[in-house]
């Protein structure tokens, strides 16, 4: 069956950079897109980029300056990197299975506090 | 980018009750419209995509429907288990989400 984890570490330094992996199984990386979301603790969600099936990427424009998505398909993998966190970067970082732009199957979700 | 405005903010029910949720986008998504059901500590989950067509598992009680910048997920009859956040999203462009409609029983 179709499943996505995240892993990552959940406390990141101000002004430090937030490296995240996700783990797919269940699909090839190189027939499904993956989109990374966030959500700040009791907000709506924030569409952040995407991997595309062909390798190509697509970002938030307003995270564009500091967010970089990549991917290992011989590892099932993900991966998302942003630079320059602050404390509004805090939230749950998802990664999901994104069909035809649909957000169809998602990932249980990784805590990321930015704190000192 | 599209913005989209989900209300109300909260809405509260009897198990039972016919329940209707309303988002509207700031211009015409072309019926690119999903809708996520969100229970607590837990990640989202896909209810319907493309306004109106209802993922593999989840129960007929939940409907959509809409066109250009107005969309409606129904309840039919509210269940307890549907206690929960909904938030839409867009794919027509750059993707965006509503901030949510809380939903509880009455």
């Amino acid at each position: 069956q179709v499943q996505l984890k995240e892993s990552g570490p959940g406390l990141v330094q101000p002004s430090e950079t937030l490296s995240l992996t996700c783990t797919v199984s269940g699909f090839s990386l190189t027939s499904y897109s993956v989109s990374w979301v966030r959500q700040p603790s009791g907000k709506g969600p924030e569409w952040m980029g995407r991997m595309w099936y062909d390798g190509d990427t697509a970002y938030n424009s307003a995270l564009k300056s500091r967010l970089s998505i990549s991917r290992d398909t011989s590892k099932n993998q993900v991966f998302l990197k942003m630079n320059s966190l602050q404390t509004d970067d805090t939230g749950t970082y998802y990664c999901t299975r994104d069909h035809y732009s649909s957000l169809d199957y998602w990932g249980q979700g990784v805590m990321v506090t930015v704190s000192s | 980018d599209i913005q989209m405005t989900q209300s109300p903010s909260v809405l509260s029910a009897s198990v039972g009750d016919r329940v209707t949720l309303n988002c509207k986008a700031s211009q015409n998504i072309n019926k690119y419209l999903n809708w996520y059901q969100q229970k607590l500590g837990e990640a989202p989950k896909l209810l319907i995509y493309n306004t109106n067509n209802l993922q593999t598992g989840i129960p007929s009680r939940f409907s959509g429907s809409g066109s250009g910048t107005d969309y409606t997920l129904t309840i039919s009859s509210l269940q307890p288990e549907d206690v929960a956040t909904y938030f839409c999203f867009q794919h027509n462009s750059w993707p965006t989400f509503g901030s949510g409609t809380k939903l509880e029983i009455k």
